[in-house]
């Protein structure tokens, strides 16, 4: 049973640039939810993605977008990046009928942005 | 006010003693609460739920206080294993929102 999982593990970026990271759910999952985590931070809601739609969404401006496929997986899409967008990206899948509020995580992709 | 706020910590205690770990909240309309436990560059997992009754899972409990808009876990006979950062968890209309976490060291 595949978990969580994210690519890349690691990028590196300047300025300016524009970077796509991304996401396969937990098996059975149906709902996809992204998180910032800065370092010594707890994670920061970005959005959430259900039935390949936004459905919430954090206190984060227009540069960041997503999108969410037929198959679940999703795509988080950064632009115009700043030295501030460095983080820890985290994908999160859940079953949205569950409602058990237990979030699965992947290990997370890693920007670092010059 | 930020949503959830943790205690900023960290906790640095021996082996075997007792800590405790506050969190507080902002939206009184929440409907559940969680701890999660995450350790040095990995990603974050369930600890545990947060019932309005308390709840314990073996060394583990956790208390909430809706009056008081308030959420605590306490260890008792504190591991080594038990170092990580663990983090408050409150779900917002349907999204989990995170505190920035406590970081926890036990030391032999």
């Amino acid at each position: 049973d595949a978990g969580v999982t994210q690519s890349p593990t690691h990028l590196i970026k300047t300025r300016g640039q524009q970077v796509t990271l991304r996401c396969s759910p937990k098996s059975g999952h149906d709902t996809v939810s992204w998180y910032q985590q800065a370092l010594g931070q707890g994670p920061q809601f970005i959005f959430q993605y259900y039935e390949e739609e936004e459905r919430q969404r954090g206190n984060f401006p227009d540069r960041f977008s997503g999108h969410q496929f037929p198959n679940y997986s999703s795509e988080l899409n950064v632009n115009a990046l700043l030295l501030g967008d460095s983080a820890l990206y985290l994908c999160a899948s859940s079953l949205r009928l569950a409602n058990t509020g237990e979030l699965f995580f992947g290990e997370g992709s890693r920007l670092t942005v010059l | 006010r930020k949503e959830v706020e943790q205690d900023p910590g960290p906790f640095n205690v021996p082996e075997g003693a007792t800590v405790a770990f506050n969190c507080t909240y902002s939206n009184s309309a929440s409907q559940s609460f969680f701890w999660y436990r995450q350790d040095c560059r990995k990603e974050p997992k369930l600890l545990m739920s947060v019932y309005s009754s308390g709840n314990e899972d073996g060394r583990f409990t956790a208390q909430l206080n809706r009056a008081s808009q308030y959420i605590s876990l306490l260890i008792r006979d504190s591991k080594l294993s038990d170092s990580a950062t663990y983090l408050c968890v409150v779900n917002m209309e349907d999204d989990m929102r995170f505190g920035a976490g406590t970081r926890l060291t036990v030391k032999p």
